[in-house]
């Protein structure tokens, strides 16, 4: 099993760009997740979904946007970057709340994005 | 929604000696408090954790400890050694579905 993966694992972008962090895990996992790691600031929700077809949003969504078609990706798309969007982006995944290690989080290795 | 702070933000210690962080949180339906241990330049990896029903867990040398009237819970680590040098963060699960993480600390275990 891979896991969670993340592409790209680095990525610049110009202010005003577009641009989607993808994220897949091969875990059958119903829940996935985005978070933005700042300096000091620990891990902030972006994004979550319960399963396919289902998204809410977290404690930092603005300027932000996910789908979930299948039970395997969880895109994250970035609109119009701003320099306030510089930032390392994990993705997370883990098993329903009613099955065996329910809650527990599996990351992604990172993926490290700059806005100029 | 929920808010989890969390102290120190640094921590050093030396080798063989005990560590602790404390974390609090303010939502009472929080129901489950992981820690994580991230490694520079690395992705944060689980390592223990508790869910409200329990007021103590312990794994070998980590130890995690819960009070639920008080709204705090508390990472501890016995006889560090130098490779438990890492960023940990602690984290409440609000309405089941929204990880609030604390804003870390670095533990720095000196030989």
């Amino acid at each position: 099993n891979a896991g969670v993966t993340q592409t790209p694992k680095f990525q610049v972008l110009k202010t005003g760009q577009s641009m989607t962090l993808q994220c897949a895990q091969d875990m059958n996992h119903e829940y996935m997740s985005w978070y933005r790691q700042d300096p000091g600031m620990g891990l902030r929700l972006i994004h979550y979904s319960v399963g396919a077809g289902i998204t809410d949003q977290g404690e930092v969504p603005n300027g932000y946007n996910v789908s979930r078609s299948t039970t395997e990706d969880f895109p994250l798309r970035l609109l119009s970057a701003a320099p306030s969007q510089t930032s390392v982006y994990f993705c997370a995944s883990s098993p329903s709340r009613d099955t065996a290690g329910a809650n527990v989080l599996t990351f992604g290795a990172g993926s490290r994005l700059t806005v100029l | 929604g929920e808010n989890v702070e969390q102290h120190p933000s640094t921590l050093s210690v030396q080798e063989g000696d005990s560590a602790v962080i404390k974390c609090t949180y303010s939502d009472s339906a929080s129901n489950y408090f992981p820690w994580y241990k991230q490694e520079l330049g690395k992705r944060p990896q689980l390592i223990i954790d508790i869910r409200s029903n329990v007021g103590e867990k312990k794994d070998q040398r980590i130890a995690v400890t819960l009070n639920k009237t008080a709204k705090h819970f508390s990472l501890h680590i016995t006889e560090t050694q130098p490779e438990d040098s890492a960023v940990y963060f602690c984290a409440g699960l609000y309405n089941f579905n929204k990880f609030y993480f604390g804003s870390g600390t670095k533990l720095n275990v000196k030989p």
